[in-house]
């Protein structure tokens, strides 16, 4: 059974930083793009930012491109979210996802249960 | 950017009928559009995948259709659990892009 734990949310200041976690099993992770997607009290969904497989290509929505970072660690079976410079509307559940293949995921067929993070002073 | 654009925003049913929330591209996306079920507190759930691919273990009751820039979710006949909020999803280009979701409540 395809299982996503993530770890990482918190209450942070403007300007702040903070690292999410996604701790995957079930499968072979390093043969998956994973994806974090984020929605915002009472919003939609956000596609954030898209790793292949092997961590060779990433892929970042305009609105957080230069200040998040995408990594994954396939010896330990862990997707990260690197979020620094962090703004009041960064505020949002955090979602990781499984994709369908091994370079950019497409859809999403398994997904975390979300962490919270929240920006404010 | 693709923009997805849900209709209605809110559906409002009544168990046993039939629903048809649909979701238009502003661009073509061909058959690339997966449809995800959001319940409050909890994970999107994936639904539909090449718009009219069931997942595993979806029911029967659910059916996509559309390529293009027009896509309907249909379910034929609604279960107290089918009240939820749903999402459409383009993965044809990138940013990959989300609706804004249809809220399908109960009337």
């Amino acid at each position: 059974e395809v299982q996503l734990l993530q770890s990482g949310g918190d209450l942070v200041q403007p300007g702040g930083s903070l690292r999410l976690s996604c701790a995957a099993s079930g499968f072979t992770f390093s043969n998956y793009a994973m994806t974090w997607v984020r929605q915002a009290p009472g919003k939609g969904l956000e596609w954030v930012s898209t790793i292949s497989g092997s961590g060779g290509y990433t892929f970042y929505a305009d609105s957080v491109k230069g200040r998040f970072t995408i990594s994954r660690d396939n010896s330990k079976n862990t997707l990260f979210l690197q979020l620094n410079s962090l703004r009041a509307e960064d505020t949002a559940v955090y979602y990781c996802a499984k994709g369908i293949n091994v370079d950019y995921g497409n859809w999403f067929d398994s997904w975390g249960q979300g962490t919270l993070v929240t920006v404010s002073s | 950017e693709i923009v997805m654009t849900h209709s209605p925003a809110t559906l409002s049913l009544s168990p046993g009928e039939r629903a048809t929330p649909s979701c238009r591209a502003s661009q073509s996306v061909s058959t690339n559009l997966a449809w995800y079920q959001q319940k409050p507190g909890q994970a999107p759930r994936l639904l539909i995948y090449g718009a009219s691919t069931r997942a595993t273990g979806v029911p029967a009751r659910f059916s996509g259709s559309g390529s293009g820039t027009e896509f309907t979710l249909t379910i034929s006949s609604l279960q107290s659990e089918d009240f939820a909020v749903y999402y459409c999803q383009q993965y044809n280009n990138w940013p990959y892009t989300f609706g804004q979701g249809t809220k399908l409540e109960i009337k």
